[in-house]
C-alpha cells in the first residue's frame, strides 16, 4: 500500500530564518505531488506541484520555493521566512493520470514564525 | 475558472442525520471528492463520485448530479467523532489538480 510522510510535524522558526518541510512518498511510482497551505479555520491552498523529477509548477508566487530531486521526494524551502509564512503546510500525492484527482495527504507540519 | 460552494457550518445531534452540499461550477468536470479534516489533522479522503446517484461506505453516502453540478455527503448516525471539517472537492477541464470548498464545519451535539 502506498504511504505518505512528511516532517517535521512541528517547527517554530524566527522571522528571516530557513526552512526546510521534506515529505516522502512509498509504494508508487511517479506519483503527481503537491505543497499545500492552510491558515488556521481556513481552507486549503495550493502553493506547488509536480509531475515529475524537477517539474515544479508555483502557483502563488511568494518567498517559498519547492523541489523534487528524486521521484517521490518533494522539499519545500525557504530562504527567509516571513511572519506570514506561519501555518499548517500539507504535502500530498496522487495518481499521475488526469482523471486520478483523489488526493491523499500526509500528516502536516505546523510552522510558526515567530 | 473552477469554484464549488459549500457551508462553512453544519450543526447536528448525536444520532441525527445531515447533508452538508456542494454546488460546482467547472468545465470538463471528472467527478466529486469528499475529504474528512478532524481538528489539528490532516484532511482524510472519504468518497469520490464519477457518475451520477448515490456511493455509500458505512454511514456515509455521497451524491452526485451532473445535470445540476451539485453534490452532497450524507452522514448518518451521528457521532461526536464526526465533528470535523468537511471539504468537497472536484477536477476538470483536462486538469488532474482538485479545487478545494473552503470546507464546512459539522459540529455535532450531544
Amino acid at each position: 500500500s502506498q504511504t505518505i510522510h512528511q516532517w517535521p510535524a512541528t517547527l517554530v522558526q524566527p522571522v528571516g530564518s530557513p526552512l526546510s518541510l521534506e515529505c516522502t512518498v512509498e509504494g508508487t511510482s511517479n506519483p503527481n505531488l503537491y505543497w499545500y497551505r492552510q491558515a488556521a479555520g481556513r481552507g486549503l491552498q495550493l502553493l506547488f506541484y509536480s509531475v515529475g523529477i524537477g517539474q515544479i509548477s508555483s502557483e502563488v508566487p511568494q518567498n517559498l520555493s519547492a523541489s523534487r530531486p528524486q521521484d517521490r521526494q518533494f522539499i519545500l524551502s525557504s530562504k527567509k521566512l516571513l511572519l506570514s509564512d506561519s501555518g499548517f503546510y500539507l504535502c500530498a500525492w496522487s495518481v499521475n493520470r488526469v482523471s486520478g484527482n483523489t488526493i491523499y495527504f500526509g500528516e502536516g507540519s505546523w510552522l510558526t514564525v515567530v | 475558472g473552477q469554484s464549488l460552494e459549500q457551508p462553512s457550518e453544519v450543526t447536528a445531534v448525536e444520532g441525527a442525520i445531515v447533508q452538508i452540499n456542494c454546488t460546482y461550477q467547472t468545465s470538463g468536470f471528472y467527478g466529486l471528492s469528499w475529504y474528512q479534516q478532524h481538528d489539528g489533522g490532516a484532511p482524510t479522503f472519504l468518497s469520490y463520485n464519477a457518475l451520477d446517484g448515490l456511493e455509500e461506505t458505512g454511514r456515509f453516502s455521497s451524491f452526485l448530479s451532473r445535470s445540476d453540478s451539485y453534490g452532497y455527503l450524507l452522514l448518518q448516525e451521528l457521532q461526536m467523532k464526526d465533528s470535523a471539517s468537511y471539504f468537497c472537492a472536484a477536477a476538470s477541464g483536462g486538469s488532474y489538480i482538485p479545487t478545494f470548498g473552503r470546507g464546512t464545519s459539522l459540529i455535532v451535539h450531544p
